[in-house]
């Protein structure tokens, strides 16, 4: 009962920057979007979260359109060592009712390249 | 400060055994997830416990149980333990207000 749909894999050349699609057109306004990412076979681990406002911190950027149907994830200079399975993931805000379980759906492949 | 922990990172169990799995969240946390990924595929939904009490499950059958101890640790159970149990099983911790979960490194489980 994933609500967020993301490309199955992607490429990207070391030092370029990757840009993660995922739409998610049915979010409602309590919800957050948040993004992890899974290096083979370690757990997952955070990177960020957003309302509606445009987030930055030293590991990404996340990118949310205004109607807050969609977002990016945008990793500003790859390496090799952000190759891992990257999970956006829908999440109503804590104390609301609609704060839910916390469920991953299928990701992207993220595969960064010499 | 520690992360998430859980033990044992490997365990071996033959069809029908039961598997205890332990979670220790990080200092302060309340929630604590359980989640399972068979090889190959993504992080399937187990169990939700917010101070003490089951809060949400999965689509996972009953012999898959659980409970959350009032030092907020955790312990997933498996009873008669099939074949495609074998997973590696995850569990994360948040805040109870709080929205980010950390993760631990997770219990391989091998069911021969």
């Amino acid at each position: 009962d994933a609500k967020t749909t993301q490309p199955t894999s992607m490429d990207c050349a070391e030092g370029r920057a990757a840009n993660l699609p995922c739409n998610h057109s049915t979010i409602s306004g309590n919800e957050y979007v948040y993004w992890y990412r899974q290096i083979h076979s370690q757990g997952p681990q955070y990177i960020i979260h957003g309302l509606k406002n445009n987030e930055t911190n030293e590991m990404a950027s996340l990118i949310i359109t205004e109607d807050r149907k969609s977002s990016t994830l945008i990793l500003p200079h790859a390496t090799l060592r952000d190759t891992a399975v990257y999970y956006c993931i829908v999440r109503a805000t804590p104390g609301s009712t609609g704060f839910q379980k916390l469920v991953f759906g299928t990701g992207t492949r993220l595969l960064v390249s010499p | 400060e520690a992360g998430v922990t859980q033990s044992p990172t490997h365990l071996i169990k033959t069809r029908g055994q039961q598997a205890t799995l332990r979670c220790s969240p990080i200092s302060g946390h309340t929630s604590v997830y359980w989640y399972q990924q068979a090889l190959g595929l993504g992080l399937q939904f187990l169990l939700w416990y917010d101070e003490g009490e089951e809060r949400n499950r999965g689509n996972f059958p009953p012999r898959f149980s659980g409970r959350q101890f009032p030092n907020y640790s955790s312990e997933l159970n498996v009873n008669a333990l099939e074949l495609e149990d074998s997973a590696l099983y995850l569990c994360a911790s948040t805040l109870q207000m709080n929205t980010e979960a950390f993760f631990g490194q997770g219990t391989r489980l091998t069911v021969v």
